[in-house]
C-alpha cells in the first residue's frame, strides 16, 4: 500500500535556528513528491517537488528538501528559520503509475518558530 | 488574478439535510479534487475529475456526491448519509497530463462545515 510519513507531530526551532522536517514514503514504483504549507483556516500552498535528477530540490520561501531513495525520505529543510514560518506542514507522494493523479499525503507536521 | 474559490467560508447543517460546497476555479485546469481534512489526519480525497462530464470517487466518497457540468465548476454536496461531516472541505485542481503527472495541485481556502 502506498503511504506517506511525518514522524513528528511538532517540530519547534529557535528563530535563526535550521530546520528540518521529516517525510518518509512508500510507494510501488518511482515517486513525485511534493512539500505544502498550510497557514490557519487557509488552503494548502505548494513550496516544491521532486520528479527527477538533482536530489536537493529548491522551493519557495527559501526551503528546500532532499530526496534520498535508498532511505525513502524527503526532508524538508531551511537554513535559517523565520517566525513566519510556523505553519503546518505537508508531505504528499504521487505513484507516477497512479492514474487521476491523486496526491497520498502525511498527516502534517506542526512547526512552530520562537523569537 | 487565477486561483480557486470556495464558498461559503463557514456552514451549518442540520439533521438530515443535505449541504452543497462550491469550488469555482479560473485557471483553466482540467482536473479538480475534494478533499476532508481531519486534526491529525492529514487530507483524505472524497472525489476527483478529470475531465468535464466524468468523476472517480477517492478513498472517503461514501455521503457525498459532486458533478462536473462545467470546467470551472466542481460543487460538492454532503449528504445526510454522511453522519460525521463536521471537518474541514478543501477544493484542489492541476493541470492533467494524463498517467505521468507531475503537476502541483492548487488549494481553496476551504469550507469548514459544522453540525447545528
Amino acid at each position: 500500500a502506498q503511504s506517506v510519513a511525518q514522524p513528528e507531530d511538532q517540530v519547534n526551532v529557535a528563530e535563526g535556528n535550521p530546520l528540518t522536517v521529516k517525510c518518509t514514503y512508500s510507494v510501488s514504483g518511482n515517486p513525485y513528491l511534493f512539500w505544502y504549507v498550510q497557514y490557519p483556516n487557509r488552503g494548502l500552498q505548494f513550496l516544491l517537488k521532486y520528479i527527477t535528477g538533482d536530489n536537493l530540490v529548491k522551493g519557495s520561501y527559501g526551503f528546500e528538501a532532499e530526496f534520498n531513495k535508498s532511505q525513502t525520505s524527503f526532508h524538508l529543510k531551511k537554513p535559517s528559520a523565520l517566525v513566519s514560518d510556523s505553519a503546518l506542514y505537508f508531505c504528499a507522494v504521487r505513484d507516477r503509475d497512479n492514474q487521476g493523479g491523486k496526491l497520498i499525503f502525511g498527516q502534517g507536521t506542526e512547526l512552530s518558530v520562537k523569537p | 488574478d487565477g486561483g480557486i474559490t470556495q464558498s461559503p467560508k463557514y456552514l451549518f447543517r442540520k439533521e438530515g439535510q443535505n449541504v452543497t460546497l462550491s469550488c469555482e476555479q479560473n485557471l483553466n485546469h482540467d482536473a479538480m479534487y475534494w478533499y476532508r481534512q481531519d486534526p491529525g489526519q492529514g487530507l483524505r480525497l472524497i472525489y476527483y475529475s478529470q475531465i468535464v462530464n466524468d468523476f472517480q470517487k477517492g478513498d472517503i466518497a461514501e455521503g457525498y456526491s459532486v458533478s462536473r457540468e462545467k470546467k470551472e465548476s466542481f460543487p460538492l454536496t454532503v449528504t445526510s448519509a454522511q453522519k460525521n461531516p463536521t471537518a474541514f472541505y478543501l477544493c484542489a485542481s492541476s493541470i492533467w497530463q494524463g498517467h505521468d503527472n507531475n503537476q502541483p495541485q492548487h488549494f481553496g481556502d476551504g469550507t469548514r462545515l459544522s453540525i447545528l
